[in-house]
């Protein structure tokens, strides 16, 4: 078992840019999480996928962030255009699906934007 | 609004003594919650779980104690060791129905000594 697989590790990337993560989730997990980490707020939710269908994208922070998961093994978080305050670190999480079934997470991307 | 709340940032331990780790949450429809240990440049990974309908859960030399009432848990770590020296997540999740929809706490950063 691979885990949860993200690239890449690091994005350094300038203010303006496109910026796309991915993610490949354990395979026979059909839900997918998208978490970012920042000091202030600590791990908060951006989006999940069940048999990827987007469920809840409440914590997507604006229009700029859009994330899809075209089929079970993939998913993209992409922030257009990216701004300083997006710098974070990006973790994508798997689960069986089943209620209180624990995340497995991938080890992140981080993300700094200049 | 931290429905999970982490409010020590940083703890340091001897190493052979106990660690106790604190969270307090404020939404009533958290049912279960879960400890997660995150090293530095890694995911956060599962450690340890209760429901709602249990005060105390243990593995090991790690236990975790909910009081209902008080809208607290924590985690105790006993003996403490250096291995054990690493970010900790507290988590919770509610009736939301098949996926693990989690609230993460801030972290605590945890520092066993020699």
């Amino acid at each position: 078992d691979a885990g949860v697989i993200q690239s890449p590790r690091h994005e350094v990337t300038e203010m303006g840019q496109e910026v796309t993560l991915r993610c490949k989730p354990i395979s026979g997990h059909n839900s997918l999480f998208w978490y970012r980490q920042t000091m202030m707020r600590g791990l908060e939710l951006l989006i999940y996928f069940n048999n990827n269908v987007p469920i809840d994208d409440s914590g997507m922070p604006e229009d700029r962030f859009s994330a899809k998961m075209p089929n079970a093994s993939f998913s993209t978080l992409k922030i257009q255009p990216s701004e300083p305050r997006d710098s974070a670190v990006y973790f994508c999480a798997s689960t069986p699906g089943l209620h209180n079934s624990p995340l497995h997470f991938g080890n992140g991307t981080r993300l700094t934007v200049t | 609004d931290q429905q999970v709340k982490q409010n020590s940032p940083s703890l340091s331990v001897q190493e052979g003594r106990i660690s106790i780790l604190n969270c307090d949450y404020t939404n009533s429809m958290f049912d279960y919650f879960l400890w997660y240990k995150k090293y530095p440049a890694e995911g956060p990974t599962f450690l340890i779980s209760i429901s709602s309908i249990k005060d105390k859960n243990e593995d090991g030399r790690f236990t975790v104690f909910l009081n209902k009432s008080a809208k607290h848990l924590s985690l105790h770590i006993v003996p403490s060791q250096p291995g054990d020296s690493a970010v900790y997540f507290c988590a919770a999740n509610g009736r939301t129905g098949t996926a693990s929809k989690l609230t993460f706490g801030t972290g605590t950063r945890l520092q066993v000594t020699l």
